[in-house]
Parts: C-alpha cells; structure tokens; sequence
C-alpha cells in the first residue's frame, strides 16, 4: 500500500519551456502532498507544500510564480516550472501524506522523482 | 526550525558486517523520527520509523534507537548485503510540522 506514482520520470527540453510534473497517490487519499528539490548529493529541499483544494505553502527563496503548484483533488498534485531556464535543471520528488483527527506524525511516502534537464 | 545532523556522511563495510548511522536533531518539540533509503534515480522509501514514546524498535535486520534526553537517533542495519548499498537519510518532525531531513549516508556494501 501507499504507492505514489510521478509523471514523468524524465524530461528535456529547450529554454523558456514550461514542464508539468504529475504526482498521483495511488492506493489513499492525500490531504497534503510535498514537493522536493535534490540537487547532486544533496539531501532533499522542500520547496511547497499543497493541501488539497487550497493555496500551495512556499518555502522561503522558492518563487511561487515559476513554481505552480495545483492540488485540485485528494489523489492528484501537479508542479509546473514556468519558462524553465537551465538553472532549473534537477531532480524533483513529490510526496504524500494523509493527516486527520488524531493522524500526525505519518510517514510520507515519495514518488521516484522527475528529472529534469533543460537545454 | 528543526536542524538534523546525520553522521558519517559515507561509509563502506563488508558484506555481513553491521552499518551504524547516527542522527542528531535541535528541537525538542520533535517526536517522530523517519528513515528513508534512496536508491539512485529513485526517490526516498522508509524503512522505519520511531515515535518519542519508545526508545528502540526492531524490523528484521534494521533497528533504530532514540535517545530524546540527547535528541539523538540511529540507525542499525546487522547482516548487511549488496542491496543495502544506498544513501540512508534520517528525518525529525513534530505532530503536522514538516519534515526536516539529515544530510544523507551513502552505504557502500562491499560483498
């Protein structure tokens, strides 16, 4: 159980391109999900968090206009990076997670990663 | 917020021995305590986890201890195999707080 599928695993693209990566909660109903930036041997950045049907929560430095952030339902959130620049290039990982009365402190449960490279 | 330190930043053993990876955390709010194995290409996947109200809790070959006086945490993997080579990071957060994750180890099982 709790599988977190990311789509897609792998994209490249010219400069100035905007990217939608699509992270989906499989098996469970994801209250919130987390978006993850990993650069080379690095650990993992969060960069937003999205609590279905409201307004995504950036971490400080993250640009909330190059980063969109959409959690329209339970199973489904989607990042776009806006007119990417190479810059941008990296591995981002979503995550999942289900909160409720009585449910903190859940694991998170992470996606495989989108890597993206931008030319 | 939260600071997580996580020691050594590598470490290679032979097959068969045990791998200790040690985690710190600063506030002591914190009460729940995830490991991930993050294989490369892929993303992170637990592999347990520990709540403040125990101290030690086992799976199999994998064990963690929490120490909440010292707020410090391990990581114990005994038998160790090839398949355990990956980068092992520890993480600390408290009730719906975010995560805040260690540095990452990269195990190298040597067989």
């Amino acid at each position: 159980g709790a599988v977190v599928s990311q789509h897609p695993s792998r994209v490249i693209c010219k400069s100035g391109t905007s990217v939608k990566i699509e992270c989906r909660s499989l098996d469970f109903q994801a209250t919130t999900m987390f978006w993850y930036r990993q650069f080379p041997k690095q650990s993992l950045m969060l960069m937003a968090t999205s609590n279905e049907g409201s307004k995504a929560t950036y971490e400080q430095g993250v640009e909330k206009d190059k980063f969109l952030i959409n959690h329209a339902s339970l199973t489904l959130s989607t990042l776009t990076v806006t007119s990417a620049h190479p810059e941008d290039s990296s591995f981002y990982i979503c995550s999942a997670i289900t909160y409720g009365a009585g449910l903190s402190n859940q694991p998170q449960h992470f996606g495989d990663g989108t890597r993206l490279s931008i030319l | 917020g939260e600071n997580v330190e996580q020691h050594p930043s590598t470490l290679s053993v032979q097959e068969g021995d045990s791998a200790v990876i040690k985690c710190t955390y600063s506030d002591s709010a914190s009460n729940y305590f995830p490991w991930y194995k993050q294989e490369l290409g892929k993303g992170p996947q637990l592999i347990i986890d520990i709540r403040s109200n125990v101290g030690e809790k086992k799976d199999q070959r994998i064990a963690v201890t929490l120490n909440k006086t010292a707020k410090h945490f391990s990581l114990h993997i005994t038998e160790t195999q090839p398949e355990d080579s990956a980068v092992y990071f520890c993480a600390a957060s408290g009730g719906y707080q975010k995560v805040t994750f260690g540095t990452g180890t990269k195990l190298q099982v040597i067989p």
